[in-house]
């Protein structure tokens, strides 16, 4: 079975620019969270899906992030524009079930932005 | 304000060397804790996961042990090797919530 898969790997851009990151769950999980890791920092949440609503999003750090999950499939991740501050490495998760089982991670996105 | 702060920052320890990484924690109310695996390049894996009743879990060469009330837990490698060189992430989960609280992990470098 396929685990969570993020596309690109890597993206570099400018400030000012505007950069979608995608996640692909594994099959048939419902819940999807996106999390971030500034170089030095621990993981930090950002946003978590249930299906294509929107569950929390007390993590996302400005109106500069958009997450979408439609159709309750794949998400998308958009930065709109970049600032230097949003490099880091975006991660995704997906669980079948609620909470407290356990997330599967993704390989990550490594954001840089110049 | 939770937090999870993990010790050593790094490690370097020789091929067959046990070792032991720490994970002190301050997340209430307490509902479970995961050390995960991060190879580089790749996202974090799930080692063990104990909940409040648990002292103790293994998984092969990795040994978990918590102690709920003084807030701390470890991880023991045992005969390590070069495989086990790796970030490792102490992860809080939170009774009510779903959204854990992360250490800044610890790298391990094992070397021949």
């Amino acid at each position: 079975e396929a685990g969570v898969t993020q596309f690109p790997s890597h993206s570099v851009i400018e400030k000012g620019q505007t950069v979608t990151l995608r996640c692909d769950p594994i099959s048939g999980h419902d819940n999807l969270y996106w999390y971030r890791r500034v170089m030095g920092k621990e993981i930090k949440f950002l946003l978590h899906f249930v299906k294509e609503s929107k569950q929390d999003e007390s993590g996302m750090p400005n109106n500069r992030f958009l997450a979408e999950r439609t159709g309750g499939t794949y998400s998308t991740l958009k930065v709109q524009p970049a600032e230097l501050e949003d490099s880091g490495v975006y991660f995704c998760a997906s669980s079948p079930t609620l909470a407290h089982n356990e997330q599967f991670f993704g390989p990550g996105t490594r954001l840089t932005v110049l | 304000k939770n937090q999870v702060e993990q010790s050593p920052q790094s490690l370097i320890i020789l091929e067959g060397k046990n070792c032991t990484l720490q994970c002190n924690y301050t997340v209430s109310p307490f509902s479970n804790l995961r050390w995960y695996k991060q190879d580089t390049g790749r996202g974090p894996v799930s080692l063990t996961i104990m909940t409040f009743s648990e002292n103790t879990k293994s998984n092969g060469r990795y040994t978990a042990t918590l102690d709920a009330d003084t807030k701390q837990s470890s991880l023991h490698i045992t005969a390590s090797q070069l495989s086990d060189s790796a970030s490792y992430i102490c992860v809080v989960g939170s009774g009510g919530s779903y959204i854990p609280t992360f250490g800044r992990g610890t790298s391990l470098i094992v070397h021949p």
